[in-house]
């Protein structure tokens, strides 16, 4: 079973600041995604990374992934209070069942950011 | 509409009764997948749907819970005898066959399952 750690499990900041969100495993992942929930909504996707060491940018979203591919990080510049959500992060792993075989997704417990005006 | 519906939105059930949750994917989605969520935490995989090929069962956390999935579009997910810690929110989400590794899940609004 591969486990995700993922810290803080709250954050609450004031606009304008930065923070980072950590994601842990002892498991390596093909591929690691980031989602975001909203109140009353399901997940969406933010990014996908798949190469050890990448690091993205989404305006002011930095995602990175570990060299060895078993952390990630998400770091937020100058935060707004349109950044308050769920921060979920997901690793892939490839799994045979069934007669095929899929990348099955690993959720962290989330990080739970509020940012006050 | 194009994205993932989930049906009902809210679920009130009483202790030891059975409920079904519903869910249509987006069209052309071969792959579909149903999570448990308890408030404010992460996503439990429940089932996944692949094709016609026999389904990933592996994180049904009882033999009270059970899934289908008719003509590989419209997911049905039963808790029979259901138990107060059923309560949860069960998302369900689709996505192209998951052969590319960066293949995204898109997620309904959840089924909101409420155990008295």
């Amino acid at each position: 079973t591969q486990l995700l750690e993922q810290s803080p499990q709250f954050l609450s900041i004031q606009e304008g600041e930065n923070l980072t969100v950590y994601c842990n495993s002892s498991s390596v992942f093909s591929s690691l995604q980031w989602y975001r929930q909203e109140p009353g909504e399901g997940p969406v996707l933010l990014v996908t990374v798949v190469t050890g060491g990448e690091v993205k940018k989404l305006k002011r979203l930095t995602f990175q992934f570990g060299d060895a591919r078993k952390d990630s990080s998400l770091h937020i510049t100058a935060a707004q209070p349109g950044d308050t959500g769920l921060y979920l992060c997901a690793g892939k792993v490839k799994i045979n069942a069934g007669g095929t075989s899929y990348g099955k997704l690993t959720f962290g417990q989330g990080t739970i950011l509020t940012v006050h005006p | 509409g194009a994205g993932v519906s989930q049906s009902p939105s809210n679920k009130v059930t009483e202790k030891g009764k059975d409920v079904e949750l519903r869910c249509d994917p987006i069209s052309g989605h071969t792959a579909l997948y149903w999570y448990r969520q308890s408030l404010g935490q992460g996503l439990e995989f429940l089932i996944y749907f692949q094709g016609n090929s026999a389904p990933d069962k592996s994180g049904l956390p009882s033999d009270r819970f059970s899934a289908e999935r008719t003509g590989g579009s419209v997911s049905t997910l039963t808790i029979q005898r259901t138990q107060q810690e059923d309560s949860a929110v069960y998302l369900c989400a689709s996505s192209f066959r998951q052969g590319a590794y960066n293949s995204p899940l898109h997620f309904g609004n959840g089924t909101r399952l409420t155990v008295t």
